[in-house]
């Protein structure tokens, strides 16, 4: 079974609106965090933002945001005030027992959206 | 800051070719990674190691060996290289889970694209 989901494989926005790439994730552990990385057409994987399974808050940083839903198993991520940079490769990931557990930091990804912007 | 290193970044193989794709990285990870990322994948783990000389297998194992003689290198073999193998290789590290730390991200090296003929 696909332990995190990415059901976009492409996204189209327009310049300086707000967009939100989907990832939905299943996991039996009680303890998990959830991470964002942008992969630009230059290959490279930058980190976007980080969400932890017992974090009250959703996570921000900068435009970037992340709509935690956990009833659902949601993390979505919201990009406000698009920019042409933002076009890009968008991953989700999951890491499991993040709290004295044994997954040894492994990530598990999502297929991939990618956003592209217009201008 | 040289951060997480991988060489070669490209690489054009024969069938049944050997080669070893070579990881640095310079901020004292205990944890490394090596993932293969193909088209409507994403990235898969390949083989992982949480400390010098320990090794351990992931999602996709077959057909590769790592070794970790040294905490900051990670190296990843393919002793007879197949078509399937062709791919854009990642190499990642972190920090050790646990005491707070369960935020670190993992950081990636720019990749390795390696092409089977």
């Amino acid at each position: 079974a696909q332990k995190i989901t990415q059901t976009q494989p492409g996204m189209f926005v327009q310049e300086k609106e707000a967009v939100t790439l989907d990832c939905t994730y299943d996991t039996s552990d009680p303890s998990y965090g959830l991470f964002w990385y942008k992969q630009p057409s230059s290959g490279e994987m930058i980190f976007l933002i980080y969400q932890g399974s017992y974090d009250q808050q959703n996570a921000t940083e900068g435009r970037y945001s992340l709509n935690f839903q956990k009833a659902r198993k949601s993390a979505n991520l919201v990009i406000s005030a698009s920019q042409l940079g933002d076009s890009a490769m968008y991953f989700c990931a999951m890491r499991e027992g993040s709290v004295g557990g044994t997954s040894y930091g492994k990530l598990t990804f999502g297929q991939g959206t990618i956003l592209t912007v217009h201008p | 800051n040289a951060g997480v290193t991988q060489t070669p970044k490209f690489r054009v193989l024969k069938t049944g070719q050997s080669m070893t794709l070579l990881c640095a990285q310079d901020m004292n990870h205990e944890y490394m990674y090596w993932y293969r990322q193909d088209p409507g994948m994403g990235l898969r783990l390949i083989h992982y190691s949480v400390g010098e000389g320990t090794t351990a297998k992931g999602e996709v194992p077959d057909g590769y060996n790592v070794s970790r003689l040294k905490k900051q290198n990670f190296l990843l073999g393919l002793e007879s290289a197949a078509p399937s193998q062709t791919s854009v290789y990642f190499c990642a590290s972190s920090y050790s889970i646990g005491g707070g730390e369960q935020s670190q991200p993992q950081h990636f090296g720019d990749g390795t694209r390696l092409s089977i003929l």
